[in-house]
């Protein structure tokens, strides 16, 4: 079984500050883990993907996230906030072709 | 390339009604799969096709839902009789054909249909 867990439904933080949201994961075999971003009124647009070439994985928009097995771990993060992050960010684990597991989202707020 | 579409992009119905909802997959993509989110929960995994079959339909809330890809391209999902609480999005995903056991396989997402049953 797989699964992940999003801390934080909802986050703010003050445009130009550090953007951190946390993921963790359960999954009994090495899994890919995705972000993917919900801009309002849109689709679920993927951010980027670890797929074990690198533990460290760079996406679109200046996001990254750090896979850290140790802490079973993969938080998405990125240096400074833009008004235009103002989305849902859902964190997912999948193995190959099967159906992927999404966690619950964070709805993360950019305060100008 | 085109990506994944779906239609419609809003449907309000009335309780007990019956409603379609269509997704077109990206050109040459095997696999289809539906997912769900209903207010204020995750996205949850309905079923996933290969070509016209169904791999895995685990995710299946009840008989009140029935999906088909006849023919292997665009799929449709049919709820008969819509209850309130299949009120939510439903977003289609594709992606191509299997390679080795294991081997990822991204899944593109369509934009949704917002369902709504009053």
């Amino acid at each position: 079984a797989q699964s992940v867990t999003q801390l934080g439904s909802h986050v703010s933080v003050s445009e130009g500050a550090l953007v951190l949201l946390r993921c963790n994961y359960s999954s009994s075999v090495p899994p890919y883990l995705f972000w993917y971003v919900q801009y309002p009124n849109q689709g679920l647009q993927l951010l980027l993907k670890y797929t074990s070439a690198a533990t460290l994985v760079k996406g679109i928009n200046g996001f990254e996230a750090e896979f850290k097995k140790s802490e079973t771990s993969f938080h998405l993060t990125k240096p400074s906030a833009h008004m235009s992050d103002a989305a849902e960010y859902f964190c997912a684990v999948s193995r190959g072709y099967q159906k992927v597991t999404f966690g619950t989202g964070t709805k993360l707020q950019v305060i100008p | 390339e085109a990506g994944v579409t779906q239609f419609p992009s809003h449907s309000v119905i009335e309780k007990g009604q019956t409603v379609t909802l269509r997704c077109d997959p990206i050109s040459g993509h095997d696999n289809l799969y539906w997912y769900r989110r209903v207010m204020g929960k995750e996205i949850k995994f309905l079923l996933h096709f290969v070509k016209e079959s169904k791999q895995d339909e685990s995710g299946m809330p009840n008989n009140r839902f029935l999906a088909e890809r006849t023919g292997g391209t665009y799929s449709t999902l049919k709820v008969q009789p819509a209850e309130l609480e299949d009120s939510g999005v439903y977003f289609c995903a594709s992606s191509h054909r299997n390679g080795s056991a294991g081997e990822l396989n991204e899944q593109f997402f369509g934009p949704g249909t917002r369902l709504t049953v009053l």
